[in-house]
């Protein structure tokens, strides 16, 4: 079983740049699905979906809407890692954030499904913006 | 865009008991793509269900699921004191690809 590790500052100045860093290790990025995500978790909150970056095709990622613009993904399969990077972070983006693959589809009832759930989890990071 | 809500927000029962969680879509959504996870305080998620009623690899059996278009439970047969914790149902939507979750169910001891 892979397992992920996030890591990068705890403090972010308001109006910076966010970086963050998924370290996948026991297996390769490569596994389950080739997906990798980013979820967030406010203080007291729920969860939310934040991006999702493939291994192949020069790293090819889909963004949630809220957060289009300001947010970018990238992946290195050669050092197992891959990033988020958050622009003109406020107060509202202080919160857990974590890491997570996406598992493998599964077949059912003789029918196939896209992968669509998260079967591995970092422990998450706590990132405070604040000034 | 679809919306998920889960009910009760928090849900008190005495251990041994049973316990079922509400997941409600704002429209019908393919019960393939929908998953549960249980939270505990300071730890990451954990997958308990996907395609609505598949348990997870080492998920307990007296985890459930069921449901279909805009409605789906968890059902957990008799709660152990391992399982006070935080659910979250999951859904995937494919066009465009998007991942949502509902806002969680609490589940205290009581």
């Amino acid at each position: 079983q892979v397992q992920l590790q996030e890591s990068g500052p705890r403090l972010v100045k308001p109006s910076q740049t966010l970086s963050l860093t998924c370290n996948v290790s026991g297996g390769s990025i490569r596994s389950g699905s080739n997906y990798w995500v980013w979820i967030r978790q406010p203080a007291g909150q729920g969860l939310e979906w934040l991006g999702r970056i493939y291994t192949s095709g020069s790293g090819s990622a889909i963004y949630s809407p809220s957060l289009q613009g300001r947010l970018s993904l990238s992946i290195d399969t050669s050092q197992n890692h891959f990033s988020l990077t958050l622009k003109s972070v406020t107060a509202a983006d202080s919160a857990v954030y974590f890491c997570a693959r996406v598992a493998a589809g599964y077949c059912s009832g003789g029918a196939c499904y896209s992968p669509s759930f998260f079967d591995s989890w970092g422990p998450g990071t706590l990132v405070t913006v604040s000034s | 865009e679809i919306v998920l809500t889960q009910s009760p927000g928090t849900l008190s029962v005495s251990p041994g008991e049973r316990a079922t969680l509400s997941c409600r879509a704002s429209q019908s959504v393919s019960s393939s793509y929908l998953a549960w996870y249980q939270q505990k305080p300071g730890q990451a998620p954990r997958l308990l269900l996907y395609g609505a009623s598949n348990r997870a690899s080492g998920i307990p059996d007296r985890f459930s699921g069921s449901g279909s278009g805009t409605d789906f439970t968890l059902t957990i047969s008799r709660l152990e004191p391992e399982d006070f914790a935080v659910y979250y149902c999951q859904q995937y939507g494919s066009s465009p690809a998007r991942f949502i979750f509902g806002p969680g169910t609490k589940v205290e001891i009581k």
